[in-house]
């Protein structure tokens, strides 16, 4: 079975701080990529960035990155110089190649301060 | 590039009527997907479609939610008829096909449905 877990119902943080969004998961697929979507409150989920089980180097895409430790079945993400427009829901994802299917964690809302 | 498209953006109706969504995929992407997501949650997937054809149906409640992809671009959603545990955000989304899997899916604004 496939599991993601975001253990953060809720975070803050300052204004150009980095912040980190936790993401652990659980499957037997040898080969699976790891998705981060941004939900604002108008309701479309926007990708950030992937990880492929295989990748050997971590996600970088702009000021986001994905901090992927393979064998504590992790993917963290990390914001730097957090945005008031960061402000949103972040959910994890897994796609695992045996079932073809994009599982969701939860969520963490993400609230910036000025 | 025009984004996933979905209409409407609102829908309230009463409960045991019917209700139909719409969504309009990515040019070139032959994969279009029906989520469902309830407050709180993450989304949770209906259906998907390779062209015209649906693959992966195991989550859709076929009593009272039909799909169809006819010409292999467009989609609609249909709940018939609908009840109050149906009021939820009916995400569209939509991805390339290039058989290696993991392909970014990319979502539309979503439905989002009240039933009363």
């Amino acid at each position: 079975a496939q599991k993601i877990t975001q253990t953060q119902p809720g975070m803050f943080v300052q204004e150009k701080e980095a912040v980190t969004l936790d993401c652990t998961y659980d499957t037997s697929d040898q080969s699976y990529g790891l998705f981060w979507y941004k939900q604002p409150s108008s309701g479309e989920m926007i990708f950030l960035i992937y990880q492929g089980s295989y990748d050997e180097q971590n996600a970088t895409e702009g000021r986001y990155s994905l901090n992927f430790q393979k064998a504590r079945k992790s993917a963290n993400l990390v914001i730097s110089a957090s945005q008031l427009g960061d402000s949103a829901m972040y959910f994890c994802a897994l796609h695992g190649g045996a079932t073809n299917k994009l599982i969701f964690g939860t969520g963490t809302l993400l609230a910036v301060q000025p | 590039e025009a984004g996933v498209v979905q209409s409407p953006r609102y829908k309230i109706i009463e409960k045991k009527q019917p209700v139909a969504f719409w969504c309009n995929p990515i040019s070139g992407h032959n994969t279009l997907y029906w989520y469902l997501q309830n407050l709180g949650q993450g989304p949770e997937l209906l259906i998907r479609y390779e062209n015209e054809e649906a693959v992966d149906d195991s989550q859709l409640p076929k009593d009272r939610f039909s799909a169809e992809r006819l010409k292999g671009v467009d989609s609609t959603l249909k709940i018939q008829p609908a009840e109050l545990g149906d009021s939820a955000v009916y995400l569209c989304a939509s991805s390339t096909s290039t058989g290696r899997g993991q392909e970014t899916q990319y979502f539309g604004p979503g439905t989002r449905l009240l039933v009363l």
